[in-house]
C-alpha cells in the first residue's frame, strides 16, 4: 500500500518560515492536499492539488511538489498556526485515501 | 453554511454494532461523493470509507472491509456508516468529510466528529 511519511514535529519561531515535508514513492505524480487541524477541531483544507489555496486561507500558506516529496511552506508563522498539518493523496492503484502520519508544527 | 453534522457514536462493547449517521446542511449533498476517515485518541487520520453520488460506487480501508458499510439517503441529506464487529482498536473520532466538486479525489470539508468507544 501507498504510504505518505512526514516529519512528527516542526519548531518554529513567530514570523519564520516553517517547511513541512510528506515524502511518497514518486507522490510528484499524484495530487496532494493538505489539512490544518487544531486541537479539539476538525481539520481544514489548507492546500489542494499541490499548491492552490481555498478562500479564506491566508497567502502565508504555500505548497509544491516533485519527485518523491511534496512541501508545505507556512511564511511569517504565526502563533494560530501552531497545530497538526496532514497531506493526503488519493492512491488509484488501491482506490484508496491516503494520509500522511501528520506533523506537528510549534511555534516557539 | 456549510455544515456537516454527525450523531449515533457512542460505548460499545467488543464485537458490539452501531450506526453513524451524517446530516449536511447549506449544500446540495446529492451532487457530492463523501467519505468518513476516523482518529483514534492521539493519533493521526485514518481514511475509512468512501461513497459515489448514487452509492453504486465504494471503497472501504482494508482495516474495516467486511465488518464497515457506508451507504446514503440523498433525500435525506444524509450518509451513514453501519459499524459490526466492534474492536478495541477501532475507538475513534469518525469525520464525514465531503469531496469537493472540483472533479478528482479531494476532501475538502469536515464535519465536527462523533466518537466511538470500544470498551468492556
Amino acid at each position: 500500500s501507498y504510504v505518505l511519511t512526514q516529519p512528527p514535529s516542526v519548531s518554529v519561531a513567530p514570523g519564520k518560515t516553517a517547511r513541512i515535508t510528506c515524502g511518497g514513492n514518486n507522490i510528484g505524480s499524484k495530487s496532494v492536499h493538505w489539512s490544518q487541524q487544531k486541537p479539539g477541531q476538525a481539520p481544514v483544507l489548507v492546500i489542494y492539488y499541490d499548491s492552490d489555496r481555498p478562500s479564506g486561507i491566508p497567502e502565508r500558506f504555500s505548497g509544491s511538489n516533485s519527485g518523491n516529496t511534496a512541501t508545505l511552506t507556512i511564511s511569517r508563522v504565526e502563533a494560530g498556526d501552531e497545530a497538526d498539518y496532514y497531506c493526503q493523496v488519493w492512491d488509484s492503484n488501491s482506490d484508496h485515501y491516503v494520509f500522511g502520519t501528520g506533523t506537528k508544527v510549534t511555534v516557539l | 453554511e456549510v455544515q456537516l453534522v454527525e450523531s449515533g457514536g457512542g460505548l460499545v462493547q467488543p464485537g458490539g454494532s452501531l450506526r453513524l449517521s451524517c446530516t449536511a446542511f447549506g449544500f446540495t449533498f446529492s451532487s457530492y461523493e463523501m467519505n468518513w476517515v476516523r482518529q483514534a485518541p492521539g493519533k493521526g487520520l485514518e481514511w475509512v470509507s468512501y461513497i459515489s453520488i448514487s452509492g453504486s460506487t465504494i471503497y472501504y480501508a482494508d482495516s474495516v472491509k467486511g465488518r464497515f458499510t457506508i451507504s446514503r439517503d440523498n433525500a435525506k441529506n444524509s450518509l451513514y456508516l453501519q459499524v459490526n464487529s466492534l474492536r478495541a482498536e477501532d475507538t475513534a473520532v469518525y469525520y464525514c468529510a465531503r469531496e469537493s466538486s472540483l472533479g478528482e479525489h479531494l476532501i475538502d470539508f469536515w464535519g465536527q466528529g462523533t466518537l466511538v468507544t470500544v470498551s468492556s
